[in-house]
């Protein structure tokens, strides 16, 4: 079974770009969640899926993220336009609706925002 | 609010001793809790969780945890440490009572392991 996997692995852009960061979820796990750690701080809850909806985003930090899951599948995180504070690792993580309570954690992406 | 305190950003050990990882939290209501493994380069592998029942839960890798609810604490230990163990860890909580399916985590900061020979 293929675990969570994130594309891509690092990214490196300018300040004022926009970036896609994409989650594919262990087949059948219908939640979702994105995470993202700053340097030096904790990792932080960013929101939840079920499915396609968004059931929970109270860590997004401010309208500049957006986040979708279409269909239920894969989800993706845009930041538009990224600011420096973006920079950190973003974890996304899935889990089944019987066992909730584990998550399935993917490698993450390194986002560096110059 | 939750809250997860990890004393010791990083922890020494020599290979074939015993490893001793602090965390205490902070939560409102009975607690999940959970330990997580960084390798370098490699996303977050569950080690071991206390959701209920067996207060001394055993994880993989010869990890295990004790949940003292008296103390609010979930330490982790093992009792002879290998090289293998060099990673990250990190202490978890979420709250069992959120509703629905959402069982979104509180971190610790982490502790970096490093095992010596």
């Amino acid at each position: 079974e293929a675990g969570v996997t994130q594309f891509p692995s690092h990214s490196v852009i300018e300040k004022g770009q926009t970036v896609t960061l994409r989650c594919d979820p262990i087949s059948g796990h219908d939640n979702l969640y994105w995470y993202r750690r700053v340097m030096g701080k904790e990792i932080k809850f960013l929101l939840h899926f079920v499915k396609e909806s968004k059931q929970d985003e109270s860590g997004m930090p401010n309208n500049r993220f957006l986040a979708e899951r279409t269909g239920g599948t894969y989800s993706t995180l845009k930041v538009q336009p990224a600011e420096l504070e973006d920079s950190g690792v973003y974890f996304c993580a899935s889990s089944q609706v019987s066992w909730s309570y584990e998550q399935y954690f993917g490698p993450g992406t390194r986002l560096t925002v110059t | 609010a939750q809250s997860v305190t990890q004393l010791g950003s990083h922890v020494s050990v020599s290979e074939g001793a015993l490893v001793l990882l602090r965390c205490n939290y902070s939560s409102s209501v009975p607690p999940y809790l959970f330990w997580y493994v960084q390798y370098p380069n490699q996303g977050l592998q569950l080690l071991l969780k206390y959701t209920t029942g067996a207060t001394l839960v055993k994880g993989i890798n010869g990890f295990e945890a004790e949940f003292k609810k008296s103390e609010t604490s979930f330490h982790l230990t093992k009792p002879s440490a290998h090289m293998s163990d060099a990673a990250e860890y990190f202490c978890a909580v979420s709250d069992q009572w959120s509703g629905g399916s959402n069982y979104k985590l509180t971190f610790g900061k982490g502790t970096l392991l490093t095992v010596n020979p």
